[in-house]
């Protein structure tokens, strides 16, 4: 089975921009691993924020935004208010399976 | 409002069986995608299975597959994942979601495999 990765910690300054990371251990993430992020706070259950590498849910706060850079699957926040901290989660698709990473805490200090 | 609902968690013992359910609402539950994902205690999410809105493609992860079964019934917009021979890894919320894009997600139901 294919082996998702994430910064296991990231931390951002309120107001500030951070870039979170997916690969995969099968090669450069693509448009047909169609990349999901997902936001999970603690207690919560997990709410998916960007599908597709870039699409937004209606709920999903512009100032995150996803792509694909450099091999990777890239969940960008622009802005980040204090209740941006969570996990996320990226996964990918393989072939009718999906992969989740070990997801990345990100903490807004 | 959209509510999906898990049920069916708790206590088994190592190699015994649950039956979990999800009761969806407020959506298209009929015309969508379900999934489950299940988390182990303080630790990240795992992707376990889906299913199509017609049944025709079923999918499992490895470390499930041969030993859960998942299903759907329309006609009472419920999800079910039928677990056997559980294993002490299986110890796990387990979420139901659904949607085009899994946009709807329950709060989970914690399951238990311990002796």
């Amino acid at each position: 089975q294919a082996v998702v990765t994430q910064e296991p910690s990231l931390t951002v300054s309120p107001g500030g921009t951070v870039t979170l990371t997916c690969g995969s251990s099968t090669g450069a993430v693509t448009s047909g691993h169609y990349p999901y992020w997902l936001q999970q706070k603690p207690g919560q259950a997990p709410r998916t924020l960007i599908y597709d590498i870039s699409n937004k849910h209606s709920w999903t706060p512009a100032r995150f935004s996803g792509s694909l850079l450099g091999g990777k699957a890239v969940l960008t926040l622009s802005g980040a208010q204090p209740e941006d901290e969570a996990e996320y989660y990226c996964f990918l698709y393989y072939s009718g399976a999906r992969v989740f990473g070990g997801g990345t805490k990100l903490t807004v200090l | 409002e959209v509510q999906l609902v898990e049920s069916g968690g708790g206590l088994v013992q190592p190699g015994g069986s649950l039956r979990l359910s999800c009761a969806a609402s407020g959506f298209s539950f009929s015309g969508h995608w379900m999934y489950w994902v299940r988390q182990p205690p303080g630790k990240g999410l795992v992707w376990v299975s889906r299913i199509k809105a017609d049944e025709s493609s079923i999918t499992y992860a490895d470390s499930v597959r041969g030993r859960f079964t998942i299903s759907r019934d329309s006609a009472r917009n419920t999800l079910f994942l039928q677990m056997r021979n559980l294993r002490a890894e299986d110890t796990a919320v387990y979420y139901c979601a659904g949607g085009s894009h899994y946009d709807y997600w329950g709060q989970g139901t914690l399951v238990t495999v311990s002796s």
